[in-house]
């Protein structure tokens, strides 16, 4: 089945700057990969998400990217806001149906 | 436009009990989904349904845990003789009958085993 890894764990940033999650996946048929933000105690809330035909998404201050031949997504948060800080978890769907594979995830302080 | 409703929020229950959770899917949404999240980490899947029917229940265990989505009313994911390591948090999430289509999350169910 599906396994995605999710990189870094934890991620301490300065109130402005880039941050940037990775993932890699290892079903060369996974066809979709959303990424989700989850405060404490929150449902996980969808933030963006990217089809294989693309390969670069961006909606104001984040962006994912997606390189199909390393099998391996970004998220990249630019002009980071306390409010940013959040668990944030990549995923994605692989061959066998429509359930999703998550990463670990990674928590994101950002430093005011 | 009302999202993916969990209920109960918080559910205690002592070992040997049985847990029900329940999700009733965004409007318009035929497709449910139920993953477990364990304390600091990330989301598992457990089974996908359609109305009235298992799609794919690879990520349950095979004993004491068991889902259904009826024709009328909620999803429904029922653990019987509950144990401590029952305790997390259950999500559902929901997504229209197109496939390929985001999915959206209710707020969970946090189950405490005592």
């Amino acid at each position: 089945g599906e396994n995605v890894e999710q990189h870094p764990s934890t991620l301490s940033v300065q109130e402005g700057d880039s941050a940037v999650i990775k993932c890699t996946y290892s079903d060369s048929a996974s066809n979709y990969f959303p990424w989700y933000k989850q405060e404490l105690g929150k449902r996980p809330q969808l933030i963006i998400d990217i089809r294989s035909n693309v390969g670069e998404k961006k909606d104001q201050r984040i962006a994912v990217t997606l390189n199909k031949t390393a099998k391996h997504f970004s998220l990249h948060i630019t002009e980071t806001q306390p409010e940013d800080s959040a668990v944030y978890f990549c995923a994605a769907k692989g061959s066998s149906g429509d359930k999703l594979t998550f990463g670990t995830g990674t928590r994101l302080a950002v430093r005011p | 436009n009302a999202g993916v409703m969990q209920n109960p929020r918080h559910l205690v229950r002592r070992r040997g009990q049985e847990a029900r959770l329940r999700c009733s899917p965004m409007k318009g949404h035929s497709h449910v989904y139920w993953y477990r999240q364990l304390p600091e980490e990330g989301l598992k899947f457990m089974v996908y349904l359609q109305k009235e029917n298992i799609i794919d229940e690879s990520g349950m265990p095979k004993e004491r845990f068991s889902a259904e989505f009826p024709k009328e009313g909620p999803s429904i994911l029922r653990i019987q003789q509950v144990v401590r390591g029952d305790s997390a948090a259950y999500f559902c999430a929901s997504s229209p009958r197109d496939l390929g289509q985001p999915q959206h999350f209710g707020d969970g169910t946090r189950l405490s085993i005592l």
